[in-house]
Parts: structure tokens; C-alpha cells; sequence
């Protein structure tokens, strides 16, 4: 089975901008978690989609937005970019069955804003 | 309030030797699951282990096994006979309750250095 892959890998944007970082999970997965890394809060979660819906949502500015896809990929937007925007973005997925206990993590997407 | 703290300062270890990773977590829920993950200087989470909170037995995979002391809500990550891949940071997370929720509150990691 192919991973949870994410796209792009890197990306750098400036103040005041907007980007959408895009996330695949793993076939048969229906849930999709986004997380926000950084060196000062560490990991913070963002949201969580399943079957298309806002399952669960962090702590987070309405900046952030997010949707599903009916084929499970998921798409998270940043609108009006700030430079504590600048992070590692990394999207989970997780299945049901013997799969639920496991979330499989995409490599990331490193967001630099200027 | 922190649910995952994870205290240790960066650790080195001897290769082949075994390493303990300390985590204890806070909830009032009953059911939840535990999870270690590594983090690698690429970035990617790798999964390594899952603990629910009703197994009654340590879960194991592979040179991975969790410590489940569940009175003091401690969930130590052993690793057994370290290896020069294993350098990483090391992430203990936890999901409160099981169904309809896969949120993960992560501690703040520990890094562990194998030296040959």
C-alpha cells in the first residue's frame, strides 16, 4: 500500500499570502488529521476530517481552514499568512478496523513565510 | 494543563544497548490509546507502538516495548539493543477516548542520540 503522501514538500510564501497544502491518505482511510509543528510549541493539532466533515478542531485562528474530498484526500488553507505561520505541516491518516489504533504520517510540508 | 509530558534531556546511548523513554500523560477519561512516535532529522512520523487503555498486557513490536503503569499513568518506551538508525526525536502522544475522535495531544519529545 502507498503511504500518506503530501504535496508540496516545501514551500515559501510571504506575509499577507495564502497557500494550500494538499494531503492523500492511505487507500481505504477515511480519516485525515492535519498538525502544525514548531520549535517553540511543538506539535499542536489543527483539525480532523472524516467522511468529508470537521470531526474534531484545535486551537487555532479561522485562518486556518480545511475540507475533505469525497476520495478522502484532504486540503488544508492558511489565508493571510503571518510569519508564526512558518512550520512543518504534517497530515495523519487513519482507518477503521485493525488499522483504527495506527495514524500513518505523511512526510510534511515545510512552510516558510517571508 | 500538558496531557503528555516527557521530561528527559537529550540522551546519548551506546549502540546495542537498551534505552528507556520516559512519559507520563493526564486524563479523567477511561478510555484512551497511547502512541509513541520517531522523528527522524527528515521530518517524517514513523509509527512505532500502540498501547489502548484496557490491554491488560505491555504492548510490543518488534525492539519496541511500552511500559503501561496505568495507577501512575506513565507509558515509558523501552527500545532494546539501540541502533545507529534509531537516533531521533521521540514523540508519546495520546487520543482521549476511541470512537470519533483521532486527535493526538503530543509531549514535547526526547532526543536520543546512538553512538557507536
Amino acid at each position: 500500500k502507498a503511504g500518506v503522501t503530501q504535496t508540496p514538500r516545501y514551500l515559501i510564501k510571504t506575509r499577507g499570502q495564502q497557500v494550500t497544502l494538499s494531503c492523500s491518505p492511505i487507500s481505504g482511510h477515511r480519516s485525515v488529521s492535519w498538525y502544525q509543528q514548531t520549535p517553540g510549541q511543538g506539535l499542536q493539532f489543527l483539525f480532523e476530517y472524516f467522511s468529508e466533515t470537521q470531526r474534531n478542531k484545535g486551537n487555532f485562528p479561522g485562518r486556518f481552514s480545511g475540507r475533505q474530498f469525497s476520495n478522502s484526500r484532504s486540503e488544508m488553507n492558511v489565508s493571510t499568512l503571518e510569519l508564526g505561520d512558518s512550520a512543518l505541516y504534517l497530515c495523519a491518516s487513519s482507518g477503521l478496523g485493525q488499522g483504527y489504533n495506527e495514524q500513518f504520517f505523511g512526510p510534511g510540508t515545510r512552510l516558510t513565510v517571508l | 494543563a500538558q496531557k503528555i509530558t516527557q521530561t528527559q534531556p537529550g540522551m546519548f546511548v551506546q549502540e546495542k544497548e537498551a534505552v528507556t523513554l520516559d512519559c507520563t500523560y493526564d486524563t479523567s477519561d477511561q478510555s484512551y490509546g497511547l502512541f509513541w512516535y520517531k522523528q527522524p532529522s527528515s521530518g517524517e512520523m514513523i509509527f512505532l507502538i500502540y498501547q489502548g487503555s484496557y490491554d491488560e498486557q505491555n504492548a510490543t513490536e518488534g525492539r519496541y516495548s511500552l511500559n503501561f503503569q496505568k495507577a501512575r499513568k506513565s507509558a515509558n518506551l523501552v527500545i532494546s539493543a539501540s541502533q545507529l538508525g534509531d537516533s531521533a526525536m521521540y514523540f508519546c502522544a495520546m487520543r482521549e477516548g476511541f470512537y470519533g475522535n483521532n486527535r493526538l495531544a503530543f509531549g514535547k519529545g526526547n532526543q536520543v542520540v546512538v553512538i557507536p
